[in-house]
């Protein structure tokens, strides 16, 4: 089984929609990351958490909000989508400590808005 | 702030040549810099990561990045491509909490 799951793989949804984007972990790291990458800009950063109750903005939060249920568990949701966040979406985790630790990912939710 | 910038969006080289893949970097502070591999639908796997023990460093795939503090540089190579390698790339800038600023990524393509 994969140390980072997303689920769904792949939505497709209209927009004005509510989404939730989902991710689990079995690595036991603390920190928990959201990314979104689109074509020519690689990964920006949208919100991360370094334990259960800490949650932090990133570069591009705007029109996003997210969960941390549990250290294992960080949710991302899109309140009311709109087409120009259609992308593919990545979790990672990382665990405690300086900024060497990398980052382990998850396999991507692409999401298509209509 | 820091930040990256990756040389060139599509590099294409033959099977059995070299591979380089460029990126240089902007950094306040001594940097940790890292290069990520993406295949067609999967997440990024790490290459390689630099943090400071030597300047040349080694990964997987037989894939190493050489840190030029006077260049800020952290350019990716391989002697010899493989059709395997053809993949997207990503280098990318650790801030002091561990967050990530990546570059724009480069497509390598392997040609027979």
């Amino acid at each position: 089984d994969a140390d980072v799951t997303q689920t769904p793989r792949n939505r497709i949804t209209k927009t004005g929609k509510r989404i939730m984007l989902e991710c689990s972990q079995t690595k036991g790291h603390d920190r928990m990351y959201w990314y979104r990458q689109d074509p020519g800009l690689g990964l920006r950063l949208i919100y991360y958490s370094f334990d259960v109750k800490d949650i932090n903005k990133g570069e591009i939060s705007d029109g996003y909000s997210v969960s941390r249920q549990a250290q294992a568990k960080f949710s991302l949701s899109l309140e009311s989508a709109i087409p120009n966040q259609t992308a593919l979406y990545f979790c990672a985790t990382s665990d405690r400590g300086p900024g060497n630790q990398p980052q382990h990912f998850g396999d991507g939710t692409r999401l298509s808005i209509l | 702030a820091q930040s990256v910038t990756q040389l060139g969006s599509h590099v294409s080289v033959s099977e059995g040549a070299l591979v380089l893949l460029r990126c240089n970097y902007s950094s306040s502070v001594p940097p940790y810099l890292f290069w990520y591999v993406q295949y067609p639908n999967q997440g990024l796997q790490l290459l390689l990561k630099y943090t400071s023990a030597a300047t040349l460093v080694k990964g997987i795939n037989g894939f190493e990045a050489e840190f030029k503090k006077s260049e800020t540089s952290f350019h990716l190579t391989k002697p010899s491509a493989h059709m395997s390698d053809a993949a997207e790339y990503f280098c990318a800038v650790s801030d002091l909490q561990g967050k990530l600023i990546f570059g724009q990524g480069t497509t390598l393509q392997v040609k027979p």
